[in-house]
């Protein structure tokens, strides 16, 4: 069982629905979450960064962790073709541990 | 402010050679950690330099080696280049420390495509 999973997808949504993205974790010990975004070929883009348990919003971007569970989601709110991407969770024990990266899921927003 | 940059944005190489990659953290950041991405998967951690040495390090062989300089940029050379070898090499830059705190946030360049034939 790998540490992080998530459903590679691809996700296929019409423009304005909302979206959720999750990641499934095996090691109770993490607790530093991070959700990135990245376009074809580009570097990854931090979209949000939530320390332990508990929501976190930005904009049309919520950010959920449940620790007791070993899930994280992501919700984007009136999605847009721009946010069509592949979206990366990330997660670590502690201060200065590195990041253990999920493998992404596909998401293509539809006009 | 000049965000990650990394150089070259595409290498091809043979088997067997050699390759240099490089890396200029986002202003103010004084950590660096390079990544490796395949297709279709996530990034994989390779190692990560602070004060010029080698802090953490994945689970890469030692043909992977690195070098942060006292400007804070920072190279990825890997030696003896085998066909899985090819993937996007990711460098990604952070604070290590911020108001006595640790800063967590990582960020990303573009990466250097790098096929190997």
């Amino acid at each position: 069982q790998k540490e992080v999973e998530q459903d590679p997808g691809p996700l296929s949504v019409p423009e304005g629905a909302i979206v959720s993205l999750n990641c499934t974790y095996s090691n109770s010990a993490f607790q530093y979450f991070m959700w990135y975004r990245q376009y074809s070929r580009k570097g990854p883009e931090l979209l949000m960064y939530t320390y332990s348990s508990g929501n976190k919003e930005d904009g049309r971007f919520t950010a959920q962790v449940d620790k007791s569970s070993k899930y994280i989601s992501l919700f984007i709110r009136d999605s847009q073709p721009s946010d069509s991407a592949t979206y990366l969770c990330a997660m670590k024990r502690g201060a200065g541990q590195n990041f253990v990266f999920g493998p992404g899921t596909r998401l293509s927003v539809l006009p | 402010d000049a965000g990650v940059t990394q150089s070259p944005t595409h290498l091809i190489k043979t088997r067997g050679q050699q390759v240099t990659l490089r890396c200029s953290p986002k202003s103010g950041h004084d950590t660096v950690s390079w990544y490796q991405q395949a297709l279709g998967q996530g990034p994989q951690f390779i190692f990560q330099y602070y004060e010029e040495e080698e802090r953490q390090r994945g689970n890469f062989p030692d043909r992977f080696s690195g070098h942060q300089f006292p400007n804070y940029s920072s190279e990825l050379n890997v030696n003896a280049l085998l066909l899985g070898d090819s993937a996007l090499y990711l460098c990604a830059s952070s604070l290590l420390f911020s108001l006595g705190q640790p800063n967590e946030k990582l960020f990303f360049g573009s990466g250097t495509q790098l096929s190997v034939l």
